[in-house]
């Protein structure tokens, strides 16, 4: 079974719009973190943000969001006025200490951005 | 800045050859992870080493793959008898619990 899920496979957008990425996670752990990365076209994993099991505290960052609630287990992410550079593939991933914190990675979610 | 550097960023072997891909951290960290994705797929975990030993690994992570430490400060993940579908980007990765970045990755092409 997924224990992270990314049900958008791929979302096109107009450079400007808002764009949210979902994020549902399962998990039996009290201790866990969740994360987003992007991978842009070049290949490496760039690290947006980490967010700890107990700290429910949406988070924003520029134009960037999140959205944590555990009551629905998602973890949403929201870019605002979205740009050309945004155009990326983005992982939701779950590291729970039962399996030694390892990240476990959702499918991805292709992100374009035309202008 | 990811605190781990890779090498080689690309390498292309032949089938049945062994490969050794290589993870350097600036620092000292006790935790080292593998990952595996595979074009156009997720990212999916291998192995995790702590303290010089392995403390998890997966399914994936098979008799042919093998992680040393070789002198205290690299890290590498063997691959013994590569085939075309160990195809794929590898990534070396430190402890989520301190700072989860990633390190550039290696490009591992079987032909």
């Amino acid at each position: 079974a997924q224990k992270v899920t990314q049900a958008q496979t791929e979302i096109s957008v107009v450079e400007k719009e808002d764009v949210t990425l979902d994020c549902v996670y399962e998990t039996r752990d009290t201790t866990y973190y969740l994360f987003w990365y992007k991978q842009p076209p070049s290949g490496e994993l760039v690290f947006l943000i980490r967010r700890n099991s107990f700290d429910e505290q949406n988070e924003i960052s520029g134009r960037y969001s999140w959205n944590f609630q555990k009551s629905t287990s998602s973890f949403n992410f929201t870019i605002t006025a979205s740009q050309v550079v945004d155009s990326a593939v983005y992982f939701c991933a779950l590291s729970e200490a039962n399996s030694g914190y390892a990240l476990n990675f959702g499918k991805g979610t292709s992100l374009l951005v035309t202008p | 800045e990811p605190e781990v550097t890779q090498t080689p960023s690309h390498q292309v072997t032949q089938m049945g050859q062994e490969v050794i891909l290589r993870c350097v951290p600036i620092s000292n960290h006790l935790y080292f992870y593998w990952y595996r994705q595979i074009l156009g797929q997720k990212v999916e975990f291998l192995v995790s080493f702590y303290n010089n030993e392995i403390s998890e690994k997966s399914e994936i992570f098979d008799d042919q793959f093998s992680v040393e430490r070789p002198d205290g400060s690299n890290f590498t993940l063997k691959i013994r008898s590569t085939k075309l579908e160990d195809s794929a980007m590898y990534f070396c990765a430190l402890s989520p619990r301190d700072e989860a970045f990633f390190g550039q990755g290696t490009r591992l092409t079987v032909v």
